[in-house]
């Protein structure tokens, strides 16, 4: 069982968007401001989409937002496109000695 | 460009140890801390530890800890994870990854963001 709790999956058609959240506890993801996306298509290695809650790496598409309140975190992604399918995981920087804790990740469809 | 290049995929007995590297090209190995994630087949992603390349500092996920450990090459600038005591349940594809900020930058949870990550390496762990 993973630290952070995502809904297994949500989906979209193109053009919409969509929120996936992440919920964690006072000792990881709301206790610290830490958090990560992670986009994974199949086969693939993860993909660093979001970091310390909202911001975006060089090259990632302002389509991709992050946000967090309390002990739950969500990334939304505004006109879906096909390219957008795959996993995605939420990761909280944590105080216990795992010290990264990592969701079960969502699937994306889109449809 | 920056590239981690890993080693290929290993089968392993139950009890077994594995060695597998991480070959960082287009950067300097001890400007970032480098991290291991394993991911096993369907599930999840699981973080195992960090090593500071310029010191050989290490801290490991209490689950692995006694198990794992990180070692860094810096004349080939090459990172190694040397897994022990492996079980079925270790059957799992393992990255290594870089941290974002870098060793000047980041600070206690911020250095906790990977944004270049390796290949990954099965390892079947199997009778």
């Amino acid at each position: 069982q993973s630290a952070l709790t995502q809904p297994a999956s949500v989906s979209g058609s193109p053009g919409q968007s969509i929120t996936i959240s992440c919920t964690g506890t006072s000792s990881d993801l709301g206790g610290y401001n830490y958090v990560s996306w992670y986009q994974q298509h199949p086969g693939k290695a993860p993909k660093l989409m979001i970091y310390d809650v909202s911001n975006r790496p060089s090259g990632i598409s302002n389509r991709f937002s992050g946000s967090k309140s309390g002990n739950t975190a969500s990334l939304t992604i505004s006109g879906l496109q096909a390219e957008d399918e795959g996993d995605y995981y939420c990761s909280s920087y944590t105080s216990t000695g795992t010290r990264v804790v990592f969701g079960g990740g969502t699937k994306l469809t889109v449809l | 460009q920056v590239q981690l290049v890993q080693s290929g995929a290993e089968v392993k007995m139950p009890g077994a140890s594995v060695k597998v590297s991480c070959k960082a090209s287009g950067y300097t190995l001890t400007n970032y801390y480098m991290h291991w994630v394993r991911q096993a087949p369907g599930q999840g992603l699981e973080w195992m530890g960090i090593i500071n390349p310029s010191g050989g500092g290490t801290a490991y996920a209490q689950k692995f800890q006694g198990r794992v450990t990180l070692t860094t090459d810096t004349s080939t600038s090459t990172v190694y994870m040397e897994f022990s005591s492996l079980r079925s349940e270790d059957t799992a594809v393992y990255y290594c990854a870089r941290d974002l900020l870098g060793l000047r930058y980041c600070s206690g949870g911020s250095c906790y963001s990977f944004d270049y990550w390796g290949q990954g390496t099965l390892v079947t762990v199997s009778s």
